[in-house]
């Protein structure tokens, strides 16, 4: 079965700067799907940024970015210019490439942002 | 675009009755949905899984006869907790997916409180 380590249960990061959340996840398989989502105090779940396991090239989304190195099983999300709208619990997800679409999350690290 | 809603948001219910939480996918067709719960600071666990027109698949040690759940359209599912006890209380939260997607869209999640 596969699994998603989240190994950061909180981070805290001064407004403007950067800050990195760390994934690693076990799987046998060659396709998959990775994400990172957001679930702010609202607790509505966010999709922040997707990477595909097939491209090689790390996804970005305006001021979030992934580490992606498919060898070590590795998946960190990059966080810059921190915004105070940033402070959530954020989850790391894998989903199988194959048909059951069932998504694998991580235990989640808790990231506040200090003004 | 992908919508998805939760209704109730926030459900008090006695002990012993039955709750029924709709979730509906508003600008496309689900061709699955997703149940979780979640308990504050824990991540999402998931409950079932359900295709239009078919039973759900529960995950191991979900009661199906407690929390029924039907698909009957590509836009609607709903989960009904039977005979609810303080102990279900809890947030529950609906996904669905798309055709040919590997990315869940959420509700906004329903707060259930049983007394």
């Amino acid at each position: 079965a596969q699994t998603v380590t989240q190994s950061q249960p909180e981070m805290s990061v001064q407004e403007a700067e950067t800050v990195t959340l760390s994934c690693t996840y076990d799987t046998s398989e060659s396709d998959y799907y990775l994400f990172w989502y957001k679930q702010p105090p609202s607790r509505q779940m966010i999709l922040v940024i997707r990477q595909e396991a097939y491209k090689q090239q790390n996804a970005t989304e305006n001021r979030f970015s992934v580490n992606f190195q498919k060898a070590a099983k590795s998946f960190s999300l990059k966080i810059s210019d921190s915004q105070l709208g940033d402070a959530a619990m954020y989850f790391c997800a894998y989903v199988s490439g194959g048909s059951n679409y069932k998504l694998t999350f991580g235990k989640g690290t808790l990231l506040t942002v200090n003004p | 675009g992908a919508v998805v809603s939760q209704h109730p948001s926030w459900v008090i219910c006695k002990s012993g009755t039955s709750v029924k939480i709709e979730c509906r996918s508003l600008d496309f067709q689900a061709t699955t949905m997703f149940w979780y719960r979640q308990f504050p600071k824990q991540s999402l666990m998931l409950m079932a899984t359900s295709n239009e027109g078919s039973k759900a698949t529960y995950e191991q040690g979900v009661e199906k006869d407690k929390f029924l759940i039907n698909h009957a359209s590509l836009t609607l599912s709903t989960l009904t907790v039977t005979s609810a006890h303080p102990e279900d209380s809890s947030f529950y939260i609906c996904s669905a997916t798309g055709t040919r997607t590997y990315e869940q869209y959420f509700g906004p999640g329903t707060r259930l409180t049983v007394t």
